[in-house]
């Protein structure tokens, strides 16, 4: 069974402070997923990375995908309250159509 | 252009009954996979719909069963609630195996 584990899985910085959050797994993915998701609401889809390796950025958020494809990373910069909310990885099970989702990390920027 | 709908929004069962969730998929999707979200977790992959067949299925029990319908929209049905079904139940919509856009979720609460 393939898993992704995240961490921290809590995290409550300053508005202004930098963070990372990191997404593990013992298998090799195609693809990973992040995701925000704030209360009330479903996960909406920040990006995709695809090739080991990559580095994709949007606008303060870097988003970093593994050389062997089996972890990922999320960095934001000057972190702001705006970005309070649930960040989970996902990747799309080898073989299948099953998309299988970390714990998250939950993220509370204070201003 | 409606996103993904779900209904009703919140439900409150007793234990033994019978429940229904809906969906109505983003237009021009026809791929429907139903989610089930803990307090505190990650969403898990319940079963995924696609031309009116289950096209794969998460470790969930057979109390749990769908249907996807000819115009796409789908229903989840959960048989003899128990206390540990209680949780917010995404419905996503994608288009074959392009991005999934999720619903806002059916909050279900079983006393």
């Amino acid at each position: 069974t393939q898993l992704l584990e995240q961490s921290p899985q809590f995290l409550s910085i300053q508005e202004g402070e930098n963070l990372t959050v990191y997404c593990n797994s013992s298998s090799v993915f195609s693809s990973l997923q992040w995701y925000r998701q704030e209360p009330g609401e479903g996960p909406v889809l920040l990006v995709t990375v695809v090739t080991g390796g990559e580095v994709k950025k949007l606008k303060r958020l870097t988003f970093q995908f593994g050389d062997a494809r089996k972890d990922s990373s999320l960095h934001i910069t000057a972190a702001q309250p705006g970005d309070t909310g649930l960040y989970l990885c996902a990747g799309e099970e080898t073989g299948g159509f099953k998309t299988i989702f970390g714990a998250g990390t939950r993220l509370f920027v204070k201003a | 252009d409606a996103g993904v709908t779900q209904s009703p929004t919140h439900l409150i069962k007793t234990r033994g009954q019978q429940v229904t969730l809906r969906c109505s998929p983003k237009s021009g999707h026809d791929t429907v996979s139903w989610y089930q979200q803990a307090l505190g977790q990650g969403p898990q992959f319940i079963f995924q719909y696609y031309e009116e067949e289950e096209r794969q299925r998460g470790n969930f029990p057979d109390r749990f069963s769908g249907h996807q319908f000819p115009n796409y929209s789908s229903e989840l049905n959960v048989n003899a609630l128990l206390l540990g079904d209680s949780a917010l139940y995404l419905c996503a919509s994608s288009r074959l195996k392009e991005k999934q856009y999720f619903g806002p979720g059916t909050r279900l609460t079983v006393t």
